[in-house]
Order: structure tokens, then sequence, then C-alpha cells
């Protein structure tokens, strides 16, 4: 069974830029498109991007100009940056694994929670 | 941007009774992309159906979901104590892949 744990800084500045990483166990990164989505306090969960380890992306146009994902096979892990952050960023971040079969969601990380402060 | 609006936003709600959650969406989407979650507090989302009425893998049968067009409906036919959650839904009709606001189905 595939499992997924998030990690990176808990506290990021402002303007700076936030890094996480999804580490992916139990089964092969190089299948699947992988997704990350946040969840601002008292606001409703947002779809933030996928990445596929050919390098195909796609993002959410409301943030295309900030994000940037990869995945790194040697790894096992995917990372997300997203650049010149602000309180509007502060959200719990997570990443999930997108099933091409179902056309869903099948398997989420627990989460990170990032706050954007100074 | 297909926009999904969830309503109500709360339920209050005793354990036993039977839910309803509405999901409309601003334009008409293939039933195979309507998904559902359900979310409790401190944990991740938890895939419930999946292609309008298809249930996830372990999740019980009082959840069905149903729909069509833009009007999708969650129930819950008994009201479980570990059912009080929020409840989202989700679309990828089109892009970008959007959620609703959630329901939150509360304890009365």
């Amino acid at each position: 069974q595939v499992r997924l744990q998030e990690s990176g800084p808990g506290l990021v500045k402002p303007s700076e830029t936030l890094s996480l990483t999804c580490s992916v166990s139990g089964g092969s990164i190089s299948s699947f498109y992988w997704n990350w989505i946040r969840l601002p306090p008292g606001k409703g969960l947002e779809w933030i991007g996928y990445t596929h380890h050919t390098g195909a992306t796609n993002y959410n146009p409301s943030l295309k100009s900030r994000v940037t994902t990869s995945v790194d096979t040697s790894k096992n892990q995917i990372s997300l940056r997203l650049s010149s952050v602000s309180a509007a960023d502060t959200a719990i971040y997570y990443c999930a694994k997108w099933s091409e079969s179902i056309e869903a969601f099948d398997i989420w990380g627990q989460g990170t929670m990032v706050t954007v402060s100074s | 941007e297909t926009v999904l609006t969830q309503s109500p936003a709360i339920l209050s709600l005793s354990p036993g009774e039977r839910v309803t959650l509405s999901c409309r969406a601003s334009q008409s989407l293939n039933t195979r992309k309507l998904v559902w979650y359900q979310q409790k507090p401190g944990q991740a989302p938890r895939l419930l159906i999946y292609g309008t009425s298809s249930r996830a893998t372990g999740i019980p049968d009082r959840f069905s979901g149903s729909g069509s067009g833009t009007d999708f409906t969650l129930t819950i036919s008994r009201l479980e104590p570990e059912d009080f959650a929020v409840y989202y839904c989700q679309q990828y009709g089109s892009s970008p892949l959007t959620f609703g606001g959630g329901t939150k189905v509360e304890i009365k």
C-alpha cells in the first residue's frame, strides 16, 4: 500500500519561498500523477497542481506563476516550491496520489502545516 | 473554472438521522468526474465516492452518491458517531480541478 509523508519548514517568512517534500513509500513513484493540495484555515481545499515522473506538470492558474513541482525518482520524493509567499499561503499542505482508473485522489499524506509570518 | 457550491455550509444533526448534502456545479459535468471526500479534524481527507455514485474501498453502504448535470448529492442513510466531519465534493470535468467549499456535519 502506497503511503505519503509531507515534510518541510513549518514557518516561512513573507516574500520567501516555501519548499516541501513528499516521501512515497510502498510503491513506485514512476507511476501515477502526484498532486499538491492545500487547506487554508477556515477555508476549503484548493488544488495546487500535479507532477508526473515524465516531467509533465499542470498547475492551478491562480498559483501557476509561483509554483514549481518535481519528482526525484532516486529518492522516491515529490517536491513543491511556492515563491513569494504571503499570509494567504498559510495552510495545511497535502500531497495526494491521483488514481487514473477511478479519477480521484485515493491516497493522501497526513499534511504539514505551513505558516507564513515574519 | 467550474465552481462547486455546497449547501448547506453547516448541518446540525443527531446520530441515526438521514443526511443529504448538495453539490451544485456552475457547468454540466460528466458523472465520472464528480468525487466526494470526508475530512475529520487533524486528518487528511478520505475518498468516499468517485464517479458520482461508486463507493471507494472500505466505505460503508450507508454512504451513497447520485446526480447528473449540475446537481449532485451525497446521502448518509443513518448517521453514525464517526460520520460527523466535513464533506467536500470535487470535479475534474474541466481544468483546473476544483473543490466545493465543504459542508460540516456537526452533532446537534
